[in-house]
């Protein structure tokens, strides 16, 4: 079963800071990985999509990376901005011929507080 | 439509009653999803659609929840005899096709809550 955990729960940072937040998972067997942004109260904003086969996607000031192998996922933010602060979430979808390739797999989010 | 429509934005019901919940998904994507997230905590799985396939109703955590959908449009998602526990926002997500680069689109849910 596919595991996918994002540690810190929460992280506060300084405004003009250049942050990680990082994403595990158990089987490595995946189609693609998805970070999302939820602001309170809201559904998910799609922020950056990586297939399997890829290693990054930026966008901006994100840059997602993908490392497969060891079911690690990283989501660099540079120069961060209050308006940034949201809680982030990565998900997983398995790979074809899996059987499972219906349901993809969310982390609990990481809650960022940028501060002015 | 633009993106995914979900409505109500809000449901206030009392115990016992039957709610449903709809979703408009973006148009011409094949793949609908309903997730389920509590207060402070992840989302969980539900239901998933896929074109004219069967859906894999593999989440639902009771037999009184059931979800519909009329080929790749709208859908419902029904919870007979609410239950307090089943407070929480419902998601609603859509995408483009099985095979593709599959990124999956939310709409804003529905917050549901039960006396």
């Amino acid at each position: 079963k596919q595991e996918v955990t994002q540690i810190p729960a929460a992280l506060s940072v300084p405004e003009g800071e250049n942050l990680v937040l990082n994403c595990s998972f158990t089987d490595s067997a995946i189609y693609n990985l998805q970070w999302f942004r939820q602001d309170p109260g809201k559904g998910l904003t799609s922020l950056l999509l990586i297939q399997s086969s890829q290693r990054e996607q930026t966008s901006g000031r994100l840059n997602a990376s993908l490392d497969k192998s060891s079911g690690r996922s990283t989501l660099y933010i540079a120069a961060s901005q209050p308006g940034d602060s949201a809680t982030y979430l990565c998900a997983v979808r398995p790979g074809e011929g899996t059987g499972a390739n219906s349901k993809l797999t969310f982390g609990k989010g990481i809650t960022l507080s940028v501060r002015p | 439509g633009a993106g995914v429509s979900q409505s109500p934005s809000n449901k206030v019901t009392e115990k016992g009653k039957d709610v449903e919940l709809r979703c408009d998904p973006i148009s011409g994507h094949t793949a609908l999803y309903w997730y389920r997230q509590r207060l402070g905590q992840g989302l969980e799985f539900l239901i998933y659609f896929q074109g004219n396939s069967a859906p894999d109703k593999s989440g639902l955590p009771s037999d009184r929840f059931s979800a519909e959908r009329t080929g790749e449009s709208v859908s419902t998602l029904t919870i007979q005899r609410t239950q307090q526990e089943d407070s929480a926002v419902y998601l609603c997500a859509s995408r483009g096709s099985r095979l593709g680069p599959g990124e999956l689109f939310f709409g804003e849910g529905s917050r549901l809550t039960v006396l």
